[in-house]
Order: structure tokens, then sequence, then C-alpha cells
């Protein structure tokens, strides 16, 4: 399996602009999850999918994100419109849950570093 | 709400010596703890997790143990090496899956 898959790697926008991220996790797991780093803040869960539903958004900073899991091999973070506070690397994970211990681990993509001018 | 501390923020220690990561949560309700490394520029790679039931699992050099009633975890590594220098992160997962990163601690082994 390839992994968590992230696009793009790399993203550099305007203010204003409409940012969408873009996640495909793990064949066969059943959560998916959105976080965002920053050397201020750390790591910080933004919201969580379980069988393609979203579970807790509580961790969505403001109305300007949004998420959505489509399907079970396909989530996007949205964010319109950006804002340079926005700049961070967003860390998309998932994660098994069929009773196993090894199922529980999360496993993140490479990141997509967000760069909000 | 769940807050979890990481003590060194950093360490640089020379090759070969043993050392203590220390994590600290301050709920006791977790479902697990894990320990993730990551590598500059890199995403998060899992080391060990540890169900709240078990109190530490082992993997090669590493030993990860878990006091769930004192709210505290540690992470082992035995003889380390250059190639061991990253951030070290522990995450708490609590009702619902939520999880709660720590700061995270840099280390740096000296060659």
């Amino acid at each position: 399996d390839a992994g968590v898959i992230q696009s793009p790697r790399h993203e550099v926008t305007e203010m204003g602009q409409e940012v969408t991220l873009r996640c495909k996790p793990i064949s066969g797991h059943n959560s998916l999850f959105w976080y965002r780093q920053t050397m201020m803040r750390g790591l910080e869960l933004l919201i969580y999918f379980n069988n393609n539903v979203p579970i807790d958004d509580s961790g969505m900073p403001e109305d300007r994100f949004s998420a959505k899991m489509p399907n079970a091999s396909f989530s996007t973070l949205k964010i319109q419109p950006s804002e340079p506070r926005d700049s961070a690397v967003y860390f998309c994970a998932s994660r098994g849950l069929a009773g196993g211990t090894s199922t529980d681990t999360q496993y993140f993509g490479p990141g997509t570093r967000l760069t909000v001018l | 709400k769940q807050e979890v501390t990481q003590i060194p923020a950093a360490l640089s220690v020379p090759e070969g010596e043993n050392l203590v990561l220390n994590c600290s949560f301050t709920d006791s309700a977790i479902y697990n703890l894990q320990w993730f490394r990551q590598d500059p520029g890199k995403g998060l790679t899992s080391l060990l997790l540890i169900q709240s039931s078990q109190r530490e699992q082992t993997s090669g050099r590493l030993n990860a143990s878990l006091d769930k009633s004192s709210g505290r975890s540690t992470l082992y590594i035995a003889a380390s090496q250059p190639g061991d220098s990253a951030t070290y992160l522990c995450a708490v997962s609590g009702g619902g899956f939520k999880t709660i990163f720590g700061a995270g601690t840099r280390l740096f082994v000296k060659a």
C-alpha cells in the first residue's frame, strides 16, 4: 500500500483565495483525521471522520474551514477565504479499527505545507 | 480538558547513551497512548502504541511504559544512534478517539 496520500505537497496562495487540500487514506481504513501543525500551537486535531461521517469537528478554527469525505477513499479540507494565519502544515491520517490493537495506530500522510501571503 | 506535556522540550546526548523521554497527561480516562517520531519536514511515524489496559510495549531498542493512574508515560531509547535524531511526540486518545498531542521532545544524538 502506498500509505496515506496528500496533495498538493506545497501550496502558496494569496489571502482571500480558496484552498483545497486532498487526502486519500489507506485502503480499508475507516477513520480519517485532519491535523494542523504550527510552531506556536503544535499539532492540533481539526476534524475526524468515522465511516465517512464527521464525528468531531470541534477543532475546526472557524467557518472558513470545511471538510468533506464523500467516500471511503477521499477527503478534502477547504479554506475559504484563506488568511495568512492559516499558514501551517496540514496532515491527514487514517486508522483502521477492527478490534485488533495494531489497527488503532494512526498512519500519517506527508502533509501539505500551506503558505498564505 | 485533556492536556499532554512532554519533558524535556529538547535533549542532546552523545551516541550510545540510554535516554528517557517523558510524557504526562491530565485526564487518566484514556483509550490508548501512542509515541510518534517526526523527522524535519516529514510526517509522523508511529513507534509504539499502548492500550489503556497495558503497561508497556517494546520494539527493538524502544520501550514505552504507561502508568495510567498517575498520568505518565516514558519512552526509553537504548544505545542511542545519530539516526535517532528527530522530534518525538506523545499522543493520547480518549473517548470518541479524539487524539491530543504533546508539543514533542526534540532529540539530537551526537556522533
